[in-house]
């Protein structure tokens, strides 16, 4: 089986600041990565994916992540927050057979000016 | 395409009435899913189908839900009798072959039902 952990449930951080939130996963076969934001009152939006290939993923609104399997993590970043990067973020892991993805309990980033 | 698309976006209810949600899903997604979200327990998945056939159903909480696809562009979540504690934002999202090496490859969520019951 396989497990999402976001170490961080909430994350304030100030606008223009860099942010990094999160994301260690567990599975005994190679995985598919993702991150999710949820803004408020709205359903979850894919930011960007790791599939294969490089282990740098650029996704929208400036967002990047990192797959590192010796450390299973895929931590979130964005070297300048802007106050609409307020929102509850999700990692979500899936693996090769079926296609189903397990979520992590989310962070919530609260971009303050 | 215009996305996964839900219905109702609000529903508010008795205790005891049953409940309806509705999800068109993305035309060619070959999967569907169900989630609840709530403060306490985050995103559940309770039922996904691939190709309109139920697979994983252990999610879903008790038999009071039911959820079908009758084809492939239209899915259902029923709640009969509904209670307060069904109370929660039901999203329904669709996706591809996870496994398919696919640029566009992803689930895709609907914006989401937010059930009241009272």
């Amino acid at each position: 089986a396989q497990s999402v952990t976001q170490l961080d449930s909430q994350v304030p951080v100030f606008e223009e600041a860099p942010v990094e939130l999160r994301c260690n996963y567990s599975s005994s076969v190679s995985v598919y990565l993702f991150w999710y934001v949820q803004y408020p009152n709205q359903g979850l939006q894919l930011l960007l994916k790791y599939l294969s290939g490089s282990t740098l993923v650029k996704g929208i609104n400036g967002f990047e992540a990192e797959f590192n399997k010796s450390q299973t993590s895929f931590h979130l970043r964005k070297p300048s927050v802007h106050i609409s990067d307020t929102a509850e973020y999700f990692c979500a892991v899936g693996k090769a057979a079926g296609n189903k993805l397990t979520f992590g309990g989310g962070t919530r980033v609260l971009v303050k000016p | 395409d215009a996305g996964v698309i839900q219905s109702p976006r609000h529903e508010v209810t008795e205790m005891g009435q049953e409940v309806t949600l509705r999800c068109k899903p993305i035309s060619g997604h070959d999967y569907l899913f169900w989630y609840r979200q709530t403060m306490m327990r985050g995103l559940e998945l309770l039922i996904y189908f691939n190709n309109n056939v139920p697979i994983d159903d252990s999610g879903m909480p008790e038999d009071r839900f039911s959820a079908k696809m009758p084809n492939a562009s239209f899915s259902t979540l029923k709640i009969q009798p509904s209670e307060p504690r069904d109370s929660a934002v039901y999203f329904c999202a669709s996706s591809l072959e996870l496994g398919r090496v696919d640029p566009n490859y992803g689930y895709t969520f609907g914006s989401g039902t937010r059930l009241t019951v009272v």
